[in-house]
């Protein structure tokens, strides 16, 4: 029974490019959650998904950023134009429930570096 | 605002010692409170999950309490193995709306444990 499977792994993008990040989550499990680690500093939820829903995305940054979970295939996390501070670990969790017997299981994350 | 607060920031204990991590929140109307382990460079591992009516988690060596009422919750490590070495990481979950979604974390308490 895999777990949560992220990739890439690490990714290197220019400014100005775009970065996808992809997210499998376990399987069975139907609530998906992106966050964020900067250099320094704790994790920071981006946003909450559920299949072809957006339940919750009060820790997105409002420009240049996207997600999506459609009903095939893996949540993708879209940057577009990334700039250096974009640089940090992104990481998804996923459960089977939400409400109070949420637990969380996370990815090994995507290490993103923009140069 | 949730706040999440881990104490102390590091630890450093020789192989043997039993230890405890300190994990104090704001605000007490949490679903749930979720202990972690990150291995650098890596994702995170669930250890311990508390639901908000529950007093306490064992697993093995690891035992976690929650006083909710006080904000407070206590992550002890029995007869610690330098394998035991991670940045430990407490989170909770809101109650409330779709916020239940958003895992608050604290900063993380980096421990070592030398043979």
């Amino acid at each position: 029974n895999a777990g949560v499977m992220q990739n890439p792994r690490h990714l290197v993008r220019r400014r100005g490019q775009e970065a996808r990040l992809r997210c499998s989550p376990m399987k069975g499990h139907s609530h998906v959650y992106w966050y964020r680690q900067l250099p320094e500093e704790g994790l920071k939820f981006m946003v909450y998904l559920q299949k072809e829903n957006i339940i919750d995305e009060s820790g997105m940054p409002k420009e240049r950023f996207s997600a999506e979970f459609p009903k095939e295939g893996p949540s993708i996390l879209r940057i577009q134009q990334v700039v250096r501070g974009d640089s940090a670990a992104y990481f998804c969790a996923s459960s089977l429930r939400g409400g109070d017997l949420t637990e969380a299981f996370f990815g090994q994350g995507t290490r993103l570096t923009v140069v | 605002k949730q706040e999440v607060t881990q104490i102390p920031a590091a630890l450093s204990v020789p192989e043997g010692e039993n230890l405890v991590l300190n994990c104090s929140f704001t605000d007490s109307a949490i679903y749930n409170l979720q202990w972690f382990r990150q291995d650098p460079g890596k994702g995170l591992t669930s250890l311990l999950l508390i639901q908000s009516s529950q007093r306490e988690q064992t697993s093995g060596r690891l035992n976690a309490s929650l006083d909710k009422s006080s904000g407070r919750s206590t992550l002890y490590i029995a007869a610690s193995q330098p394998g035991d070495s991670a940045t430990y990481l407490c989170a909770v979950r809101p109650i409330g709306g779709t916020s239940y979604g958003k895992l608050t974390f604290g900063q993380g308490t980096i421990l070592t444990v030398h043979p």
